[in-house]
């Protein structure tokens, strides 16, 4: 079974510019996460997704965040404009559902520098 | 607020040496306590669900138990390859989401 792709896996950007991270979760898996680790820390969840709508937004800095998961399959995370404490890896995770204690599986995550 | 601590921060073993990695927790109703692996440069690794005071889980060397309050990871005879980041989660049934602890950095020297 093939798991959580992500791309890039690494991205480096100048501050005030826009980057787009993908993420393709587990076939059949309804809920999609995104999370942000900061080096050191654990993942900080930023937004999920139950098939196409979203479930959970409130730790999402809206105002340069933005996420879309169309059709219900795959997703896009979006920075704009990037801050230089937007640098950390990017963890795309998928659940069968977002049932009781559902097991979530993550993505290799993509690596995000801005300078 | 659902607080997740991890302790210590860092372990170093020599191989064959057993130790016990400590996550503390503070949950209104816990729903679920997770743990993951996570090597360098890859996203964290599924290990153990536990759900209630009392269950235990193994797998391999690893061993995961739960009270009220904490969780362990029993590390038993640990080899260089277990070397990773440990990480714990809780999930609560006030919140979708899961809250991670910082996590154990274990390095297992041969």
């Amino acid at each position: 079974e093939a798991g959580v792709a992500q791309s890039p896996r690494y991205k480096i950007i100048e501050k005030r510019q826009s980057v787009a991270f993908w993420c393709n979760p587990i076939s059949g898996h309804a809920t999609l996460y995104w999370y942000q680790q900061i080096l050191g820390q654990g993942p900080k969840l930023l937004i999920q997704f139950q098939n196409n709508g979203v479930v959970d937004d409130s730790q999402l800095p809206k105002d340069r965040f933005s996420a879309e998961r169309l059709k219900g399959v795959d997703s896009t995370l979006k920075i704009q404009p990037a801050k230089l404490e937007d640098s950390a890896v990017y963890l795309c995770a998928s659940s069968l559902t977002s049932g009781f204690g559902e097991t979530q599986y993550f993505g290799p995550g993509t690596r995000l520098l801005v300078l | 607020e659902d607080q997740v601590t991890q302790s210590p921060e860092a372990l170093r073993l020599q191989e064959g040496e057993s130790s016990s990695l400590n996550c503390s927790y503070t949950v209104s109703g816990l729903r679920g306590l997770f743990w993951y692996r996570q090597d360098p440069g890859k996203g964290p690794e599924f290990l153990f669900t536990l759900y209630s005071a009392g269950e235990e889980k193994e797998k391999e060397r690893l061993k995961a138990t739960l009270t009220k309050k904490e969780s362990f990871l029993h590390i038993t005879a640990p080899k260089p390859e277990d070397s990773a980041t440990y990480l714990c989660a809780v999930q609560d049934y006030n919140n979708n989401d899961m809250r991670f602890g910082a996590g154990t950095r274990l390095t297992v020297k041969p």
